[in-house]
């Protein structure tokens, strides 16, 4: 069983641009969540996919949008960056009983 | 004031000790509680998951819930030089796969050989 992967690793940005990263869920996981997490603070939550449905999101502006894709991988897309906007990214999984397993991320730096 | 608060640390303690962590919160809706081991520059790995109130023992580790009190604890035994890492608490109000978790800013544990 493969865990949650995330791409790219890292990468840099300016600021204004758009980026898109991608996270494949660990299989017979059919929920995605996105958390921000930035340096020296816990993950905070971006929204949470289900069914391919964004099912809640956190305190995060519309400029921040996500798709979940039929085989339950997803997309977590950020326009117009902000400096502010440099953090990890990291996108969890859960199967029905709720425990959340965590990708490795993708750092994220705004110039 | 934040949902969750959590001492931020550095914890520094020498091997073979036993080490406490904690974290209080105000939202009495919280009814889910994990622990969370976070390595530098990796993501968090869930260590424990609980629901309400109680103990739950794991090997060396231990999460305890005090839902009257609003704090939970995450006890390690036998601390190693490998447990150095980040250690996150995170809450939630509901169980099952739709669950939005909570976290603490995390508390720095280094154990020294």
């Amino acid at each position: 069983e493969t865990g949650v992967t995330q791409s790219p690793t890292h990468l840099i940005k300016t600021r204004g641009q758009q980026v898109t990263l991608r996270c494949s869920s660990q299989s017979g996981h059919n929920t995605v969540s996105w958390y921000q997490q930035a340096l020296g603070q816990g993950p905070q939550f971006i929204f949470q996919y289900y069914r391919e449905e964004e099912n809640g999101r956190g305190n995060f502006p519309p400029r921040f949008s996500g798709l979940q894709f039929p085989n339950y991988s997803s997309e977590l897309n950020v326009n117009a960056l902000e400096l502010d906007d440099s953090a990890l990214y990291l996108c969890a999984s859960s199967p029905y009983s709720g425990e959340q397993y965590f990708g490795p991320g993708t750092r994220l730096t705004v110039t | 004031q934040k949902e969750v608060e959590q001492d931020p640390g550095p914890l520094s303690v020498p091997e073979g000790a036993i080490v406490s962590l904690n974290c209080t919160y105000s939202n009495s809706a919280f009814q889910y509680f994990m622990w969370y081991r976070q390595y530098s520059r990796k993501g968090p790995e869930l260590l424990m998951y609980t629901y309400s109130s109680g103990n739950k023992e794991d090997g060396r580790f231990t999460a305890q819930v005090d839902k009257s009190s609003k704090y939970i604890s995450l006890f390690i035994r036998d601390s190693q030089p490998s447990d150095s890492a980040t250690y996150l608490c995170a809450m939630s109000e509901n169980g099952g796969a739709t669950n939005k978790l909570i976290f603490g800013t995390g508390t720095l544990l280094a154990v020294q050989p």
